[in-house]
């Protein structure tokens, strides 16, 4: 089983360009999940999605941009890329609302320079 | 709003003992879920562990087991045992609502051999 797929893994951007990391699951999960993680820190909600066609902001949402067309994928969109945004991204899955057990994406480490 | 806090940032143990880590939580819900994940090197995250918080039995799997603490909000893991392949960073996380779940900003931890 693939699970959750992120793409790219590692990803050099100017000030002001813009991109989109690509995450699909082949779970048939619901609820799908954009996190940031910053060192030190624990990861932040971005945004999520509860099925096809329903996005909504999570934690830290300013200067994203999501869309939900399918049930596997869950791509997120940064634009004109800013330093604040040198982040390691994660994307998540889960079949349940509230048990908790997501299963997540490798990883996108994120450079804004 | 929900909140983790993990006070140990590292620790280290040797292999074969046991390790507890610590997690303190403050939130206004009666009901929710509280849980371990482990972040290995290559940066997956995975679940490790899982405590309904109406559930008065501390959770178990394996090696790695919590001692939850309702009325102190407490929710440490001891790992015993501890094996080369627990090398990771653990972090700490609660949820009541499928789009709510908060992180602990983790604790790194080395076993040595």
């Amino acid at each position: 089983n693939a699970g959750v797929t992120q793409t790219p893994k590692f990803r050099i951007l100017k000030i002001g360009q813009s991109m989109t990391l690509q995450c699909t699951q082949d779970m048939n999960h619901n609820y799908m999940y954009w996190y940031r993680q910053d060192p030190g820190m624990g990861l932040k909600l971005i945004y999520y999605s509860v099925g096809a066609g329903i996005t909504d902001k999570g934690e830290v949402p300013n200067g994203y941009n999501v869309s939900r067309s399918t049930t596997e994928d869950f791509p997120l969109r940064l634009e004109l890329a800013a330093p604040s945004q040198t982040s390691v991204y994660f994307c998540a899955s889960s079949g349940t609302a509230n048990t908790g057990e997501l299963f997540f994406g490798e990883g996108s480490r994120l450079t804004v320079l | 709003a929900q909140t983790v806090t993990q006070s140990q940032p590292e620790m280290s143990v040797q292999e074969a003992e046991t390790v507890t880590l610590s997690c303190t939580y403050d939130t206004s819900e009666s009901n929710y879920y509280l849980f371990w994940y482990k972040q290995p090197p290559s940066r997956q995250m995975i679940l490790v562990i899982r405590q309904e918080a109406y559930k008065q039995q501390n959770a178990t799997e394996n090696r790695f087991s919590v001692n939850f603490q309702k009325a102190a909000k407490s929710f440490s893991l001891k790992i015993s045992d501890s094996q080369l392949g627990d090398t990771a960073m653990y972090f700490c996380a609660i949820q009541n609502t499928y789009n709510d779940m908060r992180f602990g900003a983790g604790t790194r931890l080395t076993v040595k051999p």
